[in-house]
C-alpha cells in the first residue's frame, strides 16, 4: 500500500529565504509523485508532477521538487519565498493499476507554509 | 476554459438527512474522483469513475455513502443519514484518461457539509 509522510505541519520561513518542504514516501510499485497548492477557500492546485524520466521537475511559481528513490523522498523547494506563496501544500502519490488499486492519490498531511514579512 | 464545478458550495444539515453533493467534471475529461477532506482525517480518497464503467468504491468510508455518474459525465455522492463525523469538504477531481495514474488531476473547489 502506497503512503506519503510529511515532515512538519507548520514551515515558516522569511520573505526572501529558501524554501524547503519535505516528503517521504512508500511505494510498491514506482510511484508517482504530485504537489498541490491549496490557498485558504480554495481547491487543490497542481504545483508540479513527476511521472518518469528527469528527476528533478519544476513547477509553476518557482517551486521545483527532485524525485530520490534512495531516499524515497520528493522534496519541494524555491530558492526565494514570497509573501504569495503562504498556503498549505499536499504531497500525494498515486500507484495506479499498477499497483492492483484505483487511481486515486493518497496524500499526506499537509504542510502550512508561513511567510514572515 | 471551465474547470471542475461543484453544487451547493456549502450545505448545512441535520443529523440523520440524506444529501446530495454535484460535481461537474471538465469537458472530455473520463475519469473523475471524490475525496473528503477534514481535519482529523486530512485528506481521503473516496471513490473513482473511469467513463461509464463500474466505479471503484474502495474507499468509501460506510454504505450510507454512494455514488454515481450518469452518461459518463456529471457525478452525484450521496450521503444517506448523515451524521456528524461526515462533516467535511469534500472535493471532486477529473482528469483526461484516468489510465495509469500519471494524470493530473483538476481540482473543483469543493462542497462544505456541515451536520448538525
Amino acid at each position: 500500500a502506497q503512503s506519503v509522510t510529511q515532515l512538519g505541519s507548520h514551515v515558516s520561513v522569511s520573505e526572501g529565504a529558501l524554501v524547503l518542504l519535505r516528503c517521504n514516501y512508500s511505494s510498491s510499485v514506482p510511484p508517482y509523485l504530485f504537489w498541490y497548492v491549496q490557498y485558504p477557500n480554495q481547491g487543490l492546485q497542481l504545483l508540479l508532477k513527476y511521472t518518469t524520466g528527469a528527476t528533478l521537475v519544476k513547477g509553476i511559481n518557482g517551486f521545483e521538487a527532485e524525485f530520490k528513490k534512495s531516499e524515497t523522498s520528493f522534496h519541494l523547494t524555491k530558492p526565494s519565498a514570497h509573501m504569495s506563496d503562504a498556503a498549505e501544500y499536499f504531497c500525494a502519490v498515486s500507484e495506479g493499476v499498477r499497483g492492483g488499486g484505483a487511481d486515486g492519490l493518497t496524500f499526506g498531511k499537509g504542510t502550512h507554509l508561513i511567510i514572515q514579512p | 476554459g471551465a474547470g471542475v464545478s461543484q453544487s451547493p458550495s456549502n450545505k448545512v444539515t441535520e443529523k440523520g438527512k440524506d444529501v446530495e453533493l454535484r460535481c461537474d467534471p471538465i469537458s472530455g475529461h473520463t475519469a473523475l474522483y471524490w475525496y473528503r477532506q477534514s481535519l482529523g482525517q486530512g485528506l481521503e480518497f473516496l471513490i473513482y469513475f473511469q467513463g461509464n464503467s463500474a466505479p471503484d468504491k474502495s474507499g468509501l468510508p460506510s454504505d450510507r455513502f454512494s455514488a454515481e455518474r450518469t452518461g459518463g459525465s456529471v457525478s452525484t455522492l450521496t450521503i444517506q443519514r448523515t451524521q456528524q463525523e461526515d462533516s467535511a469538504v469534500y472535493l471532486c477531481a477529473s482528469s483526461f484518461s484516468g489510465t495509469g495514474g500519471s494524470d493530473t488531476q483538476y481540482f473543483g473547489p469543493g462542497t462544505r457539509l456541515t451536520v448538525l
